[in-house]
């Protein structure tokens, strides 16, 4: 069965420390995967996008891998901070039309000072 | 401030009840998006509607029913519903779907409580 899965555990992690957080997936071939950002009682916002053919994607502090032939994401937070506490979830575009976006379980990432 | 706002925030029905949902988006879109967020649950596309056509049903139950009038408006009007369906229903919206994908922007969400 198609499946994506996240950090099964919250993660917590040292202020200041890189968060790494995973995303698997089996039986699909995405060819784009997005990662969000949700806060408690709020709607997911978007952070980051990665197509399959890029290896690799920054935005600040953060970056994205994304290796299609392990059908993994790596999602890092370097230099954390308490304010990048939340859950982090990935998403796949398995159609590769734009829309249809299938999203994992999240993973909540607690930064403590 | 996403640019896309949902009304009511909050919402208690009873399951004899008939109620609407509202999602309205200011950044001129042209896809829009319901989803059910459950407790300890991935989110769940319900509806997708692109160009005001809907373009996916993902299996959801006739008691849910879509309405998109505009590019700008998206309804979700609720009859007969179960305690299961407790939930929160996230609207979003993004540029229209092609040969590309495109983030899609969030509402705050309703909070919906079935008794």
């Amino acid at each position: 069965s198609q499946k994506i899965e996240q950090n099964s555990e919250a993660l917590n992690i040292q202020e200041g420390k890189t968060a790494t957080l995973t995303c698997n997936y089996t039986n699909y071939s995405p060819a784009y995967l997005q990662w969000y950002r949700q806060d408690p009682g709020r709607g997911p916002v978007f952070l980051l996008l990665i197509r399959e053919n890029e290896k690799e994607k920054r935005k600040e502090r953060l970056k994205v891998t994304f290796d299609t032939t392990l059908k993994q994401s790596l999602f890092h937070i370097t230099a954390s901070q308490p304010a990048d506490s939340a859950t982090y979830l990935c998403a796949l575009d398995i159609t590769g039309q734009g829309g249809k976006l299938i999203f994992g379980q999240g993973t909540e990432l607690s930064v403590k000072p | 401030e996403t640019g896309v706002t949902q009304t009511p925030r909050h919402l208690v029905m009873g399951m004899t009840n008939k109620k609407s949902l509202k999602c309205e988006q200011h950044l001129g879109h042209n896809a829009m998006y319901w989803y059910k967020q459950s407790a300890k649950k991935p989110l769940e596309l319900m509806f997708v509607y692109n160009f005001k056509e809907q373009t996916e049903n993902n299996s959801v139950p006739s008691r849910f029913s879509p309405e998109c009038p505009n590019s700008s408006h998206l309804f979700l009007h609720l009859h007969t519903l179960q305690p299961e369906d407790s939930a929160l229903y996230l609207c979003a919206s993004s540029q229209g779907r092609g040969r590309e994908t495109y983030e899609q922007y969030f509402g705050p969400g309703t909070r919906l409580t079935v008794t």
